[in-house]
């Protein structure tokens, strides 16, 4: 059984650029979140992903974008980088109902991203 | 206003010792808790959940962590430490005013000496 997988694993861009992270979640599970995680801090809620809408939304700016597909894998969009942007983006997926009951997410290893 | 502090960033602890990891968590209502571990180049882990019921709850791999309402706290503990305890721990708190979305703290990391 499949966990959440992601990809890439690294990637290098530049300030401007843009960038897409991309996300499978574990079988059966039909909802995405992304997290962002800066080094030496702890991730944070960028946005909730069910039914292929954004449910909910963390403080993060409009240059932060997502889609969730009817196969419910996601995609993580980053327009005009920063180098504030560089850090480990982490997706996580869940049954709807276990965020509120159990907290149980299961998280991808993440996609490393550098901005220079 | 941060809602949940990890008072230290490292711990260092001996094979075979105890291992505490300390978690403050600032909120109106009663939340929901959380410890998850992050091993490196893993995913995080869910290592256990408070959410009302008993207040010393028991998680995976010997860890447990109690819930004191009275302290605000939600401290992480275990017996005897391993090698393959070493990881980064994160506290995390899930609270009505946010929404319910997940909170985590900065997490601590945690050295296992042989």
């Amino acid at each position: 059984d499949a966990g959440v997988t992601q990809s890439p694993t690294h990637l290098i861009k530049t300030r401007g650029q843009q960038v897409t992270l991309r996300c499978s979640p574990k079988s059966g599970h039909d909802t995405v979140s992304w997290y962002q995680q800066a080094l030496g801090q702890g991730p944070q809620f960028i946005f909730q992903y069910y039914e292929e809408e954004e449910r909910q939304r963390g403080n993060f700016p409009d240059r932060f974008s997502g889609h969730q597909f009817p196969n419910y894998s996601s995609e993580l969009n980053v327009n005009a980088l920063l180098l504030g942007d560089s850090a480990l983006y982490l997706c996580a997926s869940s049954f709807p109902g276990d965020l509120l009951d159990t907290g149980e997410l299961f998280f991808g290893e993440g996609s490393r991203l550098t901005v220079l | 206003a941060q809602s949940v502090t990890q008072l230290d960033s490292h711990v260092s602890v001996s094979e075979g010792t105890p291992v505490l990891l300390r978690c403050n968590y600032s909120s109106s209502y009663s939340p929901s808790l959380f410890w998850y571990v992050q091993h490196p180049n893993k995913g995080l882990q869910l290592l256990l959940k408070y959410t009302s019921a008993a207040t010393l709850v028991k998680g995976i791999n010997g860890f447990e962590a109690e819930f004191k309402k009275s302290e605000t706290s939600f401290h992480l503990t275990k017996p005897s430490a391993h090698m393959s305890d070493a990881a980064e721990y994160f506290c995390v708190v899930s609270l009505e005013e946010y929404g319910n979305k997940l909170v985590f703290g900065a997490g601590t990391i945690l050295r296992v000496k042989s």
